[in-house]
């Protein structure tokens, strides 16, 4: 299965912390994207990076992408409690079947 | 700019019931998706659009039909409601023009569907 893997699947953390989740998968892919989905509500999304790139930035987010070792992370610097949401990774194959394959998400709680 | 519109937000039906999803966007996008969102199961893929009159099975089409009404209008029916059916339906877009994946997804924020 293409399917990326979050992990840890639950975090929580003290306002002002930073949060790292990471992201497993097991082919290779075009790009890797990140997406956060507040309770009831749909995914939004927060960075796409390319298979030949390595890090990208976005505000208080940073993205790593390890293609050797097909894993992602997804770090929030100075979390605040509206970070408070699921985290989703998804994954483009290489050999594509037309699918983005979701993660099953991490759940971050930041305690004001 | 409304993004991605979805209608209705909540339903229940009984089993054998038929009905239909809406999903309009005003971006300009390309590319349409259905997706299903259950516990424990991550998003998984209904069927696609990479243009108006070009539909695709995704993962999950079994049980449901799509109509790419126009380029704005994505459209998902449930033909006769199973209780296997009932789940969160989010209708996302995105620009790329393949139906692939190049691009960010933008999503409506759902339809609630309970079949019982």
């Amino acid at each position: 299965s293409q399917q990326g893997e979050e992990d840890p699947q639950a975090l929580s953390i003290q306002e002002g912390e930073n949060a790292t989740m990471n992201c497993s998968y097991k082919t290779s892919i075009n790009n890797l994207q990140w997406y956060r989905q507040n309770s009831g509500r749909g995914l939004v999304h927060l960075i796409l990076i390319r298979s030949n790139e390595r890090e990208k930035h976005s505000g208080r987010l940073r993205v790593t992408l390890d293609t050797s070792k097909k894993s992602s992370s997804l770090l929030i610097t100075a979390s605040r409690a509206a970070d408070t949401a699921s985290y989703f990774c998804a994954t483009e194959a290489y050999y594509g079947n037309n699918r983005l394959a979701f993660g099953k998400g991490n759940q971050v709680v930041v305690i004001p | 700019n409304a993004g991605v519109t979805q209608t209705p937000k909540f339903q229940v039906l009984k089993t054998g019931q038929s009905m239909t999803l809406q999903c309009a966007q005003d971006m300009n996008h390309n590319s349409m998706y259905w997706y299903r969102q259950d516990p424990g199961m991550g998003l998984r893929l209904i069927y696609y659009s990479a243009s108006e009159g070009t539909t695709d099975k995704g993962e999950v089409p079994n049980g449901y039909n799509v109509s790419r009404l126009n380029k704005r209008e994505f459209s998902l029916r449930l033909e006769s409601a199973a209780p296997s059916q009932t789940s969160v339906y989010f209708c996302a877009s995105s620009f790329d023009a393949t139906g692939g994946y190049n691009s960010p997804l933008h999503f409506g924020n759902g339809t609630r569907l309970t079949v019982t």
